[in-house]
């Protein structure tokens, strides 16, 4: 059971737009730590989508884009493209000195 | 071309040790913290550990202190993990990653090499 917590699975269809959420606490997401998100293509190392909540690094695509709230976070993809099938990982940091991962969701391109 | 390898993984019987290694190039090994991050099979990421450049700062996850040590040799731009006690619960792919830091530990991981497998049997 991971502190971050994320829903296993989303999908949509192509063009579409989804949410993938990263629900946390007060002892990290919550305590102002960012929020960062990982693209895994199957088979592949994950790559970095979205840093410091909303960055994107360069040769992102634009349809990605990041957001934080509270205790929360969520990436955002639209137009969804059936290359986008993948996992995706929220990170962040705890209070408690750990760097943390989330579940993982996976996307499901119709 | 910017890249990181590792290799050393393997198969190992519980109790045994391993010693990982992470070959990085096409950047300033020496002005970067490191970390190892692993995924066992079928599984979500678990940060492992993180090294400041000049290894004065380590840090690690729980489950794996007084057991694996993260250390590095800037001179060789090589990043290594010795692992020891294995357990099974250890088996996993190891990714050496780089991680920026921007006042730790606000952090992330901005490039990842394919990683190595290590599987922890009998």
């Amino acid at each position: 059971q991971s502190v971050l917590t994320q829903p296993p699975s989303v999908s949509g269809a192509p063009g579409q737009r989804v949410t993938i959420s990263c629900t946390g606490s007060s002892s990290n997401i919550g305590a102002d730590y960012d929020v960062h998100w990982y693209q895994q293509l199957p088979g592949t190392a994950p790559k970095l989508l979205i840093y410091g909540n909303t960055y994107r690094p360069s040769g992102v695509p634009d349809r990605f884009s990041g957001s934080k709230s509270g205790t929360s976070a969520s990436l955002a993809i639209t137009g969804l493209q059936a290359e986008d099938e993948a996992d995706y990982y929220c990170q962040s940091y705890d209070s408690s000195l750990s760097v943390l991962f989330g579940g993982g969701t996976k996307l499901t391109v119709l | 071309e910017v890249q990181l390898v590792e290799s050393g993984g393997g198969l190992v019987q519980p109790g045994g040790s391993l010693r990982l290694s992470c070959a990085a190039s096409g950047f300033t090994f020496s002005s970067d913290w490191m970390s190892w991050v692993r995924q066992a099979p079928g599984k979500g990421l678990e940060w492992v550990a993180n090294i400041r450049q000049d290894g004065s700062e380590k840090y690690y996850v729980d489950s794996v202190k007084g057991r694996f040590t993260v250390s590095r040799d800037n001179a060789n731009n090589s990043l290594y993990l010795q692992m020891t006690s294995l357990r099974a619960e250890d088996t996993a792919v190891y990714y050496c990653a780089r991680l920026k830091v921007a006042g730790y530990p606000y952090c992330y991981f901005d490039l990842w090499g394919r990683g190595t497998l290590v599987t922890v049997s009998s």
